[in-house]
């Protein structure tokens, strides 16, 4: 597509519930990074994929959080019995070669 | 954890002035980039500039690097309604990662009246 394409856009999300969160980069993209942005602040990294490897998951905060991309293309980010402190919006970016990014409109996670 | 910090938090100005935003960083940089958040969307690649340039423009936008200060300034000139969003700052370290790994500040809110 000609952006890079997040859903659901809005989550709402029971303390405890796991939920998954997908993001479609621009194809023919190898490099897609996942961003937590909590509510007044910057993004902070995830985690980074080279087309299907997962080459970086320094940022995720817990083993609770788990990201994949399995065929290179599609990613979700799947977050397993969600606390209310996972409440943020978390934003894919894809790229071709690293340093131009281009973002997604980002998943607004609730956690209640 | 975020790479720096940025001042001012917040701005707010009349159309027609200009905006500056500065953005403060720890590390070695390889580039550092600047981005656009509207209300609620995504973020929008605005300008980036190497470690080893001074000055760049892109329009009304006008980028400052100081690597010996390790800062950065944001120009916006004669700014319009359509400026009001948050602008955030963003590295990529110099002698980390080679993909490009974006660490950033904690954003100027700027607001733009008619």
């Amino acid at each position: 597509g000609a952006g890079v394409s997040q859903s659901p856009r809005y989550k709402v999300a029971k303390r405890g519930q796991d939920v998954a969160l997908r993001c479609d980069p621009i194809s023919g993209h190898v490099s897609l990074f996942w961003y937590q942005q909590a509510l007044g602040q910057g993004p902070e990294f995830l985690t980074y994929f080279q087309n299907e490897a997962q080459l970086d998951k320094s940022g995720l905060p817990s083993d609770r959080f788990f990201a994949e991309r399995p065929e290179g293309s599609v990613s979700t980010l799947k977050i397993q019995r969600t606390q209310q402190e996972d409440s943020a919006v978390y934003l894919c970016a894809s790229s071709l070669r690293g340093f131009g990014y281009t973002f997604g409109s980002g998943t607004r996670l609730t956690v209640v | 954890s975020q790479q720096g910090e940025e001042d001012p938090q917040a701005l707010s100005i009349q159309e027609g002035e200009n905006a500056t935003m500065n953005c403060s960083y720890k590390t070695s940089i390889n580039n550092l980039q600047w981005y656009r958040q509207n209300s609620g969307r995504g973020l929008v690649h605005l300008i980036l500039i190497r470690s080893n340039e001074r000055e760049k423009h892109s329009g009304r936008l006008r980028v400052t690097l100081d690597t010996s200060k390790k800062s950065s300034s944001l120009l916006i000139t004669a700014s319009r309604a359509a400026d009001t969003a948050s602008y955030f700052c963003a590295t990529v370290d110099a002698g980390g990662t080679s993909y490009g790994k974006l660490t950033f500040g904690q954003g100027t809110i700027l607001t733009v009246h008619p």
